[in-house]
């Protein structure tokens, strides 16, 4: 597609409950992020993807939260038993792998965003 | 792990003044620092950013300026317009075998007053 593409953009949910967010990047962008921005508060880091494998989960707040990425595309967050705290807007993005300028797709790092998925827990 | 202080949480210049908004890392092994503006309802987007081989960079009205030694780094918005008016976040990243991981500040909300 020609961005970064999110759904739900819109969930509510009870307490309790599961959902699934997900996330579909630009075509051949090798890194995908997840980020959390509650409202009117700066943007969480949670979880980043290399390919399919995840180098860093240290911003999954808790063992609630899963993610995973398969076929090097596609990435899913799943937050089971879902808290009132929970609710925030979701946002992932996409960027390709960084280079040292020197190959025809070198690119600074810049990270694409989707429009966010925005989660509602009553 | 990586921790980026942002100020002021909020701005309010009026139109044709200059904004400046600092931040401040912890990993001293972070090498790149771009910044990101987010109009109200939409995504983040990519204004400007600098390597820490570079101390200043400038494009048309937005500079950012980078102090390794003291670990920080700001941006400055000369001739604000009102269409300036949106939340700005920095960022602090280690670009290491061709993967990044970046940890943003917590944002400035910038208001241009016409």
């Amino acid at each position: 597609g020609a961005g970064v593409s999110q759904s739900p953009s819109n969930k509510v949910t009870e307490k309790g409950k599961d959902v699934e967010l997900r996330c579909d990047p630009i075509s051949g962008h090798t890194a995908l992020y997840w980020y959390r921005q509650s409202l009117g508060q700066g943007l969480e880091f949670l979880i980043y993807f290399q390919g399919n494998s995840a180098p860093d989960k240290s911003g999954l707040p808790s063992d609630r939260f899963s993610a995973e990425r398969t076929g090097g595309s596609v990435s899913t967050l799943t937050i089971q038993r879902t808290q009132q705290e929970d609710s925030a807007v979701y946002l992932c993005a996409s960027s390709l792998r960084w280079t040292s300028g020197r190959e025809h797709y070198s690119n600074t790092g810049e990270l694409f965003f989707g429009e966010g998925s925005r989660l509602t827990v009553l | 792990g990586e921790n980026v202080e942002q100020h002021p949480s909020t701005l309010s210049v009026q139109e044709g003044d200059s904004a400046v908004i600092k931040c401040t890392y912890s990993d001293s092994a972070s090498n790149y620092f771009p910044w990101y503006k987010q109009e109200l309802g939409k995504r983040p987007q990519l204004i400007i950013d600098i390597r820490s081989n570079v101390g200043e960079k400038k494009d048309q009205r937005i500079a950012v300026t980078l102090n390794k030694t003291a670990k920080h780094f700001s941006l400055h918005i000369t001739e604000t317009q009102p269409e300036d008016s949106a939340v700005y976040f920095c960022a602090a990243s280690l670009q290491s075998g061709g993967y990044q991981k970046v940890t943003f500040g917590t944002g400035t909300k910038l208001q241009v007053i016409p």
